[in-house]
């Protein structure tokens, strides 16, 4: 069945340091891939998507590209702030189902 | 756009009551909403699919008798947990779709003493 594999956390890095977290996905057909970020508490918010390969998504200085021969959608950014810190999961998926991986905590500091 | 509220965002019950939890889409119309359970440091957990007006699909090993859904109109379902336990006690996320993409609530933390 489809699946994602996400880098074990947690993440630990310096402000301004640059960002990747690895997202591997197992899937039949062409799935969307989604990016969402979870703050302390709260629920989850959309981050970034890709809906086809090759495509990129961005949000707020996040990237992932949607890498069919690698089957990966790893999520990056350049320089990280405090602000950042939170878990991030990966998913495949779309209107009908999600799966979603692990989970992987950053922790920023300044 | 697309914004999902739910209600309430914490609720303390006792052993063997009844919560209620809502879950609205603000600015869209959602026929199909999802709910989620989510075990501190884990990720989340389908619990269940809910169609508006029919009823909804449930995953394997969740008790359809004790997380009654109901989705009434396109943009409200609700999460019953019926005679809940100490084991009930999580967080649960609530999600509508609005074309592709999955929009998230903000969680209800239940806490069953």
């Amino acid at each position: 069945g489809d699946s994602v594999t996400q880098m074990e956390g947690p993440v630990t890095l310096s402000e301004e340091a640059f960002l990747t977290i690895n997202c591997t996905y197992t899937a039949t057909g062409y799935p969307s891939l989604f990016w969402y970020v979870q703050y302390p508490g709260e629920g989850l918010q959309l981050l970034l998507k890709a809906t086809k390969a090759d495509d990129k998504g961005s949000n707020k200085g996040f990237e992932a590209t949607y890498r069919k021969e690698t089957t990966s959608f790893h999520l990056e950014k350049g320089s990280v702030q405090v602000s950042d810190s939170a878990v991030y999961f990966c998913a495949l998926g779309g209107y009908n189902k999600l799966i979603f991986g692990a989970g992987t905590r950053l922790a920023v500091h300044p | 756009g697309a914004v999902v509220s739910q209600h309430p965002s914490w609720v303390i019950c006792k052993s063997g009551t009844s919560v209620k939890i809502e879950c609205r889409s603000l600015d869209f119309q959602a026929t199909t909403m999802f709910w989620y359970r989510q075990f501190p440091k884990q990720s989340l957990m389908l619990m269940a699919t809910s169609n508006e007006g029919s009823k909804a699909t449930y995953e394997q090993g969740v008790e359809k008798d004790k997380f009654l859904i109901n989705h009434a109109s396109l943009t409200l379902s609700t999460l019953t947990v019926t005679s809940a336990h100490p084991e009930d006690s999580s967080f649960y996320i609530c999600s509508a779709t609005r074309e592709d993409t999955q929009y998230f609530g903000p969680g209800t933390r239940l806490t069953v003493l």
